[in-house]
């Protein structure tokens, strides 16, 4: 079946240092990536998304890198902040419009004052 | 982005019985998503919510165990039955935003099951 999997399952970091938190996927045919953020308690919250057709997006503190070569994500985190202590998920789309997203094991970044 | 709203947020539950789950959006929205977290794990698609269709199911989930309600374009619910300790997990709801693409989830409902 399809897969979506994180590299780092505890990510600790020192704050105001960049986080990377990486992910593999398995399906060349997806065309969507989203990355979430999920604190105690919460519901997943959407960080940013890229569509395979760019290799870089970015946003406020965040940037996403797409590999479509090796089939590989990342999310970088700059100047990390206690606030961004979470559990860090990406989840790639596969069916087109039908919005299925399978979602990655997800990563624990901890942030160290 | 949708406003997405679960009840109950937790609850603890005897083995055997069934808990329903509500999900009231603040806007129509065409497909409504079901998933479910089991503890210190990722997310599973339990079904896809068409108002007016019979749920879609994904591997694994069939309706006699999730059966799932659409009855308008703000609203689902997901009831767990005949509930065993295996059931325990967050279920969420979400759905698309304006573009269908990005997906909003609700906070989730914690269901403990003795």
């Amino acid at each position: 079946g399809e897969s979506v999997g994180l590299h780092l399952p505890t990510l600790s970091v020192q704050e105001g240092d960049n986080s990377i938190i990486n992910c593999a996927y398995s399906n060349s045919a997806s065309d969507y990536f989203i990355w979430y953020k999920q604190e105690s308690g919460k519901g997943p919250q959407f960080i940013i998304d890229i569509r395979s057709n760019m290799d870089k997006r970015q946003g406020q503190r965040v940037t996403v890198l797409l590999n479509k070569t090796v089939k590989h994500l990342s999310l970088q985190i700059a100047a990390t902040q206690p606030g961004d202590s979470a559990v860090y998920f990406c989840a790639g789309r596969y069916g087109g419009a039908t919005n299925k997203l399978i979602f990655g094991t997800g990563t624990l970044l901890a942030v160290q004052p | 982005s949708a406003v997405i709203s679960q009840k109950p947020s937790r609850d603890i539950c005897q083995r055997g019985t069934s808990l329903t789950i509500q999900c009231q959006v603040d806007s129509q929205v065409t497909m409504m998503f079901w998933y479910r977290q089991q503890p210190g794990q990722s997310l599973t698609l339990i079904a896809t919510a068409n108002q007016g269709s019979e749920a879609t199911y994904e591997s694994g989930f069939v309706i006699d165990k999730f059966p799932i309600s659409r009855p308008n374009l703000t609203f689902s619910t997901l009831t767990v039955s005949n509930m065993s300790p295996e059931d325990s997990s967050i279920y969420l709801c979400s759905v698309g935003g304006a573009t269908n693409e990005k997906l909003f989830f609700g906070s989730g409902t914690q269901l403990s099951v003795l």
